[in-house]
Parts: structure tokens; C-alpha cells; sequence
């Protein structure tokens, strides 16, 4: 069985400002994904980044990026230069052999002007 | 792209009719095809797990003869809610996955789905 904690039920971050999301897991598997999912008020989820766990290389998308700690099982997500549009929930999840997806409860950002 | 759309985008239905919702991959060609449930405020619940020209796979706790999935392509998969009552109504999120990128998930838009 794999699981996803999200610690921080809700964030705030000033425009412009650096943010960082929290994500812990846990696997028994070796080959897994873990990734990032935004859902806005439109509750449209949409894929921000992911990382394979095989790549000791944190991945990066622009402004987001991680940073990826295999041994601690730790996954946090870092948001530079914030945007009013990066309002969101934010939800961790890891995927495995299945291709299925099991996710954190997310985290609320709020960006402040 | 990776676009996946559903349709309606919200259904109002009296309780005991049954309501179909399409999931449909625009751009590529899904082995594989995933609906969700999305209570306010709460994540996601993976319900079944649907592949072309064969039966879904229902989580633990899905009633399979409630839910019903058919994906008769591979660009379109359904989820037909049976006999629906006020405590099916909820927020359904399709997913599809390409056969490039295999383990990354595409969501479709959501149907907010209200039951009298």
C-alpha cells in the first residue's frame, strides 16, 4: 500500500514570494512516480511537475520545482517568484506499477497582493 | 497536448434515474482511463480503474453494479450512475493515461453531479 501526507492543510504566501509544500510517502515499491497536482476553483486538476524516482535529479517546471529526498521519503514542492494565479489546491501523489494514483489530503495556498 | 474533456459539466437528476457521464482523450489514445470521486474540500477517490475492451477494476467499497464502466474505445470511457440517490451526488473526475508517459495521469474538467 502507498500513502501521501500532506502536514500543512493551508498555506499563504506573498506575491513574489518563495513558498515551499510539505510532502511525505511511503512505498514498498523500488519504481515509483510522485508528483504534483494543482486543482483551482474550477476544480480542473492539472499536473505542475513529477518526479521519477530512479532520477536522483530534482525536476523542475519553470518557477515550480522539488526537492526530492529518497531516503527521507520527503517530496516538498517550491513555488518562486508567486502569482495571484497560483491560488490553488495543491495535492501530492505518488503512482506505482498499477499506474494508480494515491493521494495527500492537499494543501490550500493563498497568495497574497 | 493531453486534453481530457467530460461531459455534462454539471447534472441535475431526480433520485432513482440513471445518469451517464463521458470521459473522452482528445489528443491521444488511453490504454488505460480512471474515475474519481471528490467530496468538498477532500481529495480524491480513486472508485475504478477502466481499460479498453475489458471489465473495470472497482476499489475496495465501490459498488460495481451502482457505478457502471464501459470504455468501448480508446478515447472514450463511461461512468453510468444507477439509480441515483441524494448521497451519490458528489464532484466525478476522469483521468486517462497515454501509452508515452505511461505513469502521468491527464484529468478531465470534473461533473458536479446533484441528486433530489
Amino acid at each position: 500500500a502507498q500513502t501521501v501526507t500532506q502536514s500543512q492543510p493551508e498555506m499563504s504566501v506573498q506575491e513574489a514570494e518563495t513558498v515551499t509544500l510539505s510532502c511525505t510517502y511511503d512505498t514498498s515499491e523500488s519504481d515509483y512516480y510522485l508528483f504534483w497536482y494543482k486543482q483551482p476553483p474550477s476544480r480542473q486538476m492539472i499536473l505542475v511537475i513529477r518526479q521519477e524516482a530512479y532520477k536522483q535529479q530534482n525536476a523542475t517546471e519553470n518557477r515550480f520545482s522539488v526537492n526530492f529526498q529518497k531516503a527521507a521519503k520527503s517530496f516538498s514542492l517550491k513555488i518562486s517568484d508567486s502569482q495571484l494565479g497560483d491560488a490553488a489546491m495543491y495535492f501530492c501523489a505518488i503512482g506505482g506499477s498499477n499506474y494508480k494514483l494515491t493521494f495527500g489530503k492537499g494543501t490550500l495556498l493563498t497568495v497574497n497582493p | 497536448g493531453a486534453v481530457v474533456s467530460q461531459h455534462p459539466s454539471r447534472v441535475i437528476c431526480k433520485s432513482g434515474t440513471s445518469v451517464k457521464i463521458e470521459c473522452r482523450s482528445l489528443d491521444f489514445q488511453a490504454t488505460t482511463m480512471f474515475w474519481y470521486r471528490q467530496f468538498p474540500k477532500q481529495s480524491l477517490m480513486l472508485m475504478a480503474t477502466s481499460n479498453e475492451g475489458s471489465k473495470a477494476t472497482y476499489e475496495q467499497g465501490v459498488e460495481k453494479d451502482k457505478f457502471l464502466i464501459n470504455h468501448a474505445s480508446l478515447t472514450l470511457s463511461t461512468l453510468t450512475v444507477t439509480s441515483a440517490h441524494p448521497e451519490d451526488s458528489s464532484f466525478y473526475i476522469c483521468s486517462a493515461r497515454r501509452t508515452t508517459y505511461q505513469e502521468t495521469q491527464y484529468f478531465g474538467p470534473g461533473t458536479r453531479l446533484l441528486v433530489l
